[in-house]
């Protein structure tokens, strides 16, 4: 069974660091498509970064250069290290397979909540 | 504000038809298959439509899309008590070179 499992979320001050992790058993990362996409409170699905296959990754403007997604073949997790967390940063994270395209998203992990706040 | 646009909400009777129109431009649906989303309250979104009308195993052909132009159509037939949720299209846009979303649409079985 195909599954992900992210981990990492907490409160952190704005201007603070954080590192997300997401857990993949039932497929190995180095062979598909994976995005990182958060949901602020109440809010709508946004997109936030996606690693291909072949190692390229694609970032929203909004955290373009703050954000970093990578990910560890040896042992099968995806990273999203965020850096200089903002107030509207604040959101659940969920890590997403792409499966057939980067942009159908299947299946999703059940996400983790990241609050900045002083 | 999102790139593609839907409906805040939608509504009708169980047993009802209901579409959820999901609108963008040529470097967004106009070249790009479109995908649909449900998210449960409390819970994490799940793919329903895929790829032309492809759905995942598990997903019931009540479950449709179509897709004209730069506009695609999410359609839900026999509606359910249990289909209340919230519904998000998707796609790849490659003027951002970007995954879009719409800005979800909250359907109500009255």
């Amino acid at each position: 069974e195909v599954q992900l499992v992210e981990s990492g979320g907490g409160l952190i001050q704005p201007g603070g660091s954080l590192r997300l992790s997401c857990a993949a058993s039932g497929f190995a990362v180095i062979s598909d498509y994976l995005s990182w996409v958060r949901q602020a409170p109440g809010k709508g699905l946004e997109w936030v970064s996606l690693i291909y296959n072949d190692g390229r990754t694609f970032y929203a403007d909004s955290v373009r250069g703050r954000f970093t997604i990578s990910r560890d073949n040896s042992k099968n997790t995806l990273y999203l290290q965020m850096n200089s967390l903002r107030a509207e940063d604040t959101a659940v994270y969920y890590c997403a397979r792409g499966t057939g395209s980067a942009w159908t998203h299947d299946p999703w992990g059940q996400g983790t909540l990241v609050t900045v706040s002083s | 504000q999102s790139v593609l646009t839907q409906p805040p909400s939608v509504s009708a009777a169980p047993g009802q038809k209901v579409t959820i129109s999901c609108s963008g431009s040529s470097s967004n649906i106009g070249n790009y298959d479109v995908s649909w989303y449900q998210q449960l309250p409390g819970t994490a979104p799940k793919l329903l439509i895929y790829d032309n009308n492809k759905r995942p195993s598990g997903i019931p052909d009540r479950f449709s899309d179509s897709k004209s132009g730069t506009s695609a159509t999410l359609g839900i037939t026999g509606l359910q008590t249990g289909d209340e949720a919230d519904y998000y299209c998707g796609t790849w846009d490659s003027s951002l070179n970007a995954v879009v979303f719409g800005g979800g649409t909250k359907l109500t079985v009255l």
